[in-house]
């Protein structure tokens, strides 16, 4: 099965901050790979897709880019709703694993 | 508007089964492939299993196959998780996921708000 990292497992930033998410796959995956992101007690939500497709309706300041091994999801401003845990996915080969999330806190 | 409703989880001993649903509605439920995906209490994310769109392919974790069968029903716009031989390791969070397709590639696009199973004695 492939393995997805994530680093880092969490983070501390200031409203405003650049946020940068690395997720890098045990082998090879081209660009099939997905964000979400999670907050406490909901059910998590898709950001971005094909490793740098934008979700309709996700705000701009969210991007991702990658393929390959190793993808990154950037938060460009981070903003007080941002505070989250972030997951990468990889669809190419079943199981469709999860990273291992990446938290994001208030500093 | 897509909604996935989940439902049939509950406290079950070790060794027990249990049957989860998710109701789909707003989208055509036979043309997408469907997924369920579970989340230990304070753990991550763990893919569970998929089914085609027409029922025809299934997939499993190594961690529920053989004791894990998903299945859909086209006439009721359901999709179900049979679940036999619960582990106390189970105990999680069960969410239904629709999937998508674009470009060549997969990702799950709208997600239930989940079904609680704990399995304890």
């Amino acid at each position: 099965a492939i393995q997805l990292t994530q680093s880092p497992s969490s983070l501390s930033a200031s409203v405003g901050d650049r946020v940068t998410i690395t997720c890098r796959a045990s082998q090879g995956i081209s660009s099939a790979l997905a964000w979400y992101q999670q907050k406490p007690g909901k059910a998590p939500k898709l950001l971005i897709y094909d490793a740098s497709s934008l979700e309709s309706g996700v705000p701009s300041r969210f991007s991702g880019s990658g393929s390959g091994t190793d993808f990154t999801l950037t938060i460009s401003s981070l903003q007080p709703e941002d505070f989250a845990t972030y997951y990468c996915q990889q669809f190419t080969n079943y199981p469709h694993t999860f990273g291992p999330g990446t938290k994001v806190d208030i500093k | 508007e897509v909604q996935l409703l989940e439902s049939g989880g509950g406290l079950v001993q070790p060794g027990g089964s249990l049957r989860l649903s998710c109701a789909a509605s707003g989208f055509t439920f036979n043309s997408y492939a469907m997924s369920w995906v579970r989340q230990a209490p304070g753990k991550g994310l763990e893919w569970v299993s998929a089914i085609s769109g027409r029922g025809g392919s299934t997939y499993y974790a190594d961690s529920v196959k053989g004791r894990f069968t998903i299945s859909r029903d086209k006439s009721k716009n359901t999709l179900y998780l049979q679940m036999s031989r619960l582990r106390a390791e189970d105990t999680a969070l069960y969410y239904c996921a629709k999937e998508a397709y674009s470009s060549g590639y997969y990702y799950l696009d709208y997600w239930g708000q989940g079904t609680l199973v704990t399995v304890s004695s």
